[in-house]
């Protein structure tokens, strides 16, 4: 069965510090990631995904992560966070029947 | 579009009672699930549809029953809520064109309380 782990349940961060977040998975077949973000009080937006190809993907609003297959990893990373990142974070993996498998999420608290 | 719809927001039960939440969206969406989010798990899926008249179970769930009578509405029903049952429910949807992921759209929330 897959599996999705995000390590860091917790992170406090200062603006204009480097993020990232840690995302490591578990399946057996054709792996497709996503970073999810759920603001404060609203519901979940896709931030970025993986497919296939290049194993940097580039997402919404300077979010960026990187697939590394031989660490079954998919961490996200900003350069530069600001406050508005303050956010709660979910990696996903898809497998069949449009199915995605969350990690437990990773609250982000940026101070300004 | 409105996109996808969810009432209640808030909703407090006591043990034993039920209830329905309610899930609609306007994208034509073969594909419908109900997510539960608790502290730590993330998101897990409860029962999903790919379309009117079809559902099925997912990871958890015991407790709650679905239908899907039309393309528009998923309804989630609690027959007998529990305090364990305490959680924010997500509602999501996409299309089903293809072979490969659709990306899925959510609802924004409803968070239920069972004293």
């Amino acid at each position: 069965a897959q599996s999705v782990s995000q390590h860091n349940h917790h992170v406090i961060l200062s603006e204009a510090a480097s993020l990232e977040l840690g995302c490591n998975y578990s399946y057996g077949g054709t792996v497709n990631l996503f970073w999810y973000v759920q603001y404060p009080g609203q519901h979940l937006q896709l931030l970025l995904k993986y497919f296939s190809g290049d194993p940097l993907v580039k997402g919404i609003k300077g979010f960026e992560a990187e697939f590394i297959k031989s660490k079954f990893s998919f961490n996200l990373r900003k350069p530069s966070v600001q406050w508005s990142d303050t956010a709660e974070y979910f990696c996903a993996l898809y497998s069949a029947g449009n199915m995605l498998t969350f990690g437990g999420g990773t609250r982000l608290m940026v101070k300004p | 579009n409105a996109g996808v719809t969810q009432t209640p927001k808030f909703q407090v039960l006591k043990t034993g009672q039920s209830m329905t939440l309610q899930c609609a969206q306007d994208m034509n969406h073969e594909y419908m699930s109900w997510y539960r989010q608790d502290p730590g798990m993330g998101l897990r899926l409860i029962h999903y549809s790919v379309g009117a008249g079809i559902t099925d179970q997912g990871e958890v769930p015991n407790g709650y029953n679905v239908s899907r009578s039309t393309t528009e509405d998923f309804p989630l029903r609690l027959l007998s809520a529990a305090p364990s049952q305490t959680s924010v429910y997500f509602c999501a949807s996409s299309s089903l064109a293809g072979r490969s992921y659709n990306e899925q759209f959510f609802g924004p929330g409803t968070r239920l309380t069972v004293l």
